[in-house]
């Protein structure tokens, strides 16, 4: 069974740094690109990140280009989402997603919760 | 950017109806990379449809995708209790991969 299952999340005040831990299991996690999707409070939905299989490529939007970084150890099956110069819009909960490979995100973990608020 | 606006906004129906909701991009979103997905409340979405047209794994066939181009549709042919939910498209055909603003079918 896919497994993800994010970590990390928690109240940071703006300008401050936090990092996101998705571990995964029941695939081979080097096999997939991954990506984070977050969901602000009673909002929709936004792709956050995405990485390549060998992590050697990694896209963002606007929004978060310059601040986020996202990386994976493959020895290790995790993705990590480091979020620096954190501004209250980020405040959503984060999902880590596999990124299937006929297309669309086809696992989903619970999300983690990050609040920026002072 | 592509934008993608779905309509309507809220679906109001009755168990046993048929639920057609649209996806309508800004930019006609090449070979179908289109995906349809259902989040009910506190869980993490999961994904219907992808390709536009093709159900993923373990979803129930009266779920069913149609479009092309600039116009997609989702389809429930009849509506189980446990389908009422939020439902969102997203093109992965161009970066940013983007959603729609999503669909809530509730009962009516």
């Amino acid at each position: 069974e896919v497994q993800l299952v994010e970590s990390g999340g928690g109240l940071v005040q703006p300008g401050g740094s936090l990092r996101l831990s998705c571990v995964a299991s029941g695939f081979t996690f080097s096999s997939y690109a991954m990506a984070w999707i977050r969901q602000a409070p009673g909002k929709g939905l936004e792709w956050v990140s995405a990485i390549h299989t060998s992590g050697s490529y990694t896209y963002y939007p606007d929004s978060v280009k310059g601040r986020f970084t996202l990386s994976r150890d493959n020895s290790k099956n995790t993705l990590y989402l480091q979020m620096n110069s954190l501004r209250a819009d980020d405040t959503a909960v984060y999902y880590c997603a596999r990124v299937g490979w006929m297309g669309g995100y086809d696992s989903w973990g619970q999300g983690t919760l990050v609040t920026v608020s002072s | 950017e592509i934008v993608l606006t779905q309509s309507p906004g809220t679906l109001s129906l009755s168990p046993g109806d048929r639920a057609t909701l649209s996806c309508r991009a800004s930019q006609s979103v090449t070979s179908g990379y289109l995906a349809w997905y259902q989040q009910k409340p506190g869980q993490a979405p999961r994904l219907l449809i992808y390709g536009a047209s093709t159900r993923a794994t373990g979803i129930p066939d009266r779920f069913s995708g149609s479009g092309s181009g600039t116009d997609f549709t989702l389809t429930i042919s009849r509506l189980e209790p446990e389908d009422f939910a939020v439902f969102y498209c997203q093109q992965y055909d161009r970066s940013p991969r983007t959603f729609g603003q999503g669909t809530k079918v509730e009962i009516k």
